[in-house]
């Protein structure tokens, strides 16, 4: 089974910092890698989604990476704001939603 | 523009009590799942549905029970509550159901059995 591990648990920064979250996977035969936010009390909203054939994918001020060899993905936020602040949790797994496995987040909080 | 409902939003059960979780779609979307995410970990697949009138087993199915007998509805039962089953029960959907498929998340129940 697919191991996701995201470390740290916790990160804090003060603003207009840039910053990278780290996410760890043990299977490299993925068949992608997603970036998600979850905001407290909420559900999660996908952000970034890395095909395995691709080695990043960007968005604003998102940039996630891929390295499949090494079993690793990074997200990089630029100039982080306070309103960044919420878990981040990366999620890798196979095509069908029945393979697909969730970290356990890092959670951000981005002083003013 | 409602996307995935999830009623009730928190509850409180004794062991051994029983309760449904309903999830409610207004997207069209044909697959439909229950997560539940408890601290330290990530979320889980518990069960989720490939279209109306479909189940399958997830990760963690024991203790747990589902139905889809409306496309648009995914309800989640528990026949007799757990303590080990107090978390945080979220439902999503999707239009296909590869990974490639964008996943809508409800705002989640939480649950605690005493």
């Amino acid at each position: 089974k697919q191991e996701v591990t995201q470390i740290p648990a916790a990160l804090s920064v003060p603003e207009g910092e840039n910053l990278v979250l780290n996410c760890s996977f043990t299977d490299s035969a993925i068949y992608n890698l997603q970036w998600f936010r979850q905001d407290p009390g909420k559900g999660l909203t996908s952000l970034l989604l890395i095909q395995s054939s691709q080695r990043e994918q960007t968005s604003g001020r998102l940039n996630a990476s891929l390295d499949k060899s090494s079993g690793r993905s990074t997200l990089y936020i630029a100039a982080s704001q306070p309103g960044d602040s919420a878990t981040y949790l990366c999620a890798s797994g196979g095509y069908n939603f029945n393979k697909f496995y969730f970290g356990s987040g890092t959670k951000l909080n981005v002083k003013p | 523009n409602a996307g995935v409902t999830q009623t009730p939003k928190f509850r409180v059960l004794k062991t051994g009590q029983s309760m449904t979780l309903l999830c409610a779609q207004d997207m069209n979307h044909e697959y439909m799942y229950w997560y539940r995410q408890d601290p330290g970990m990530g979320l889980r697949l518990i069960h989720y549905s490939v279209g109306e009138g479909t189940t399958a087993k997830g990760e963690v199915p024991d203790g747990y029970n589902v139905s889809r007998l409306k496309k648009q509805n995914f309800l989640l039962g528990l026949e007799s509550a757990a303590p080990s089953q107090t978390s945080v029960y979220f439902c999503a959907s999707s239009t296909l159901g590869t990974t490639a498929s964008p996943l809508h998340f409800g705002n989640g129940t939480r649950l605690t059995v005493t």
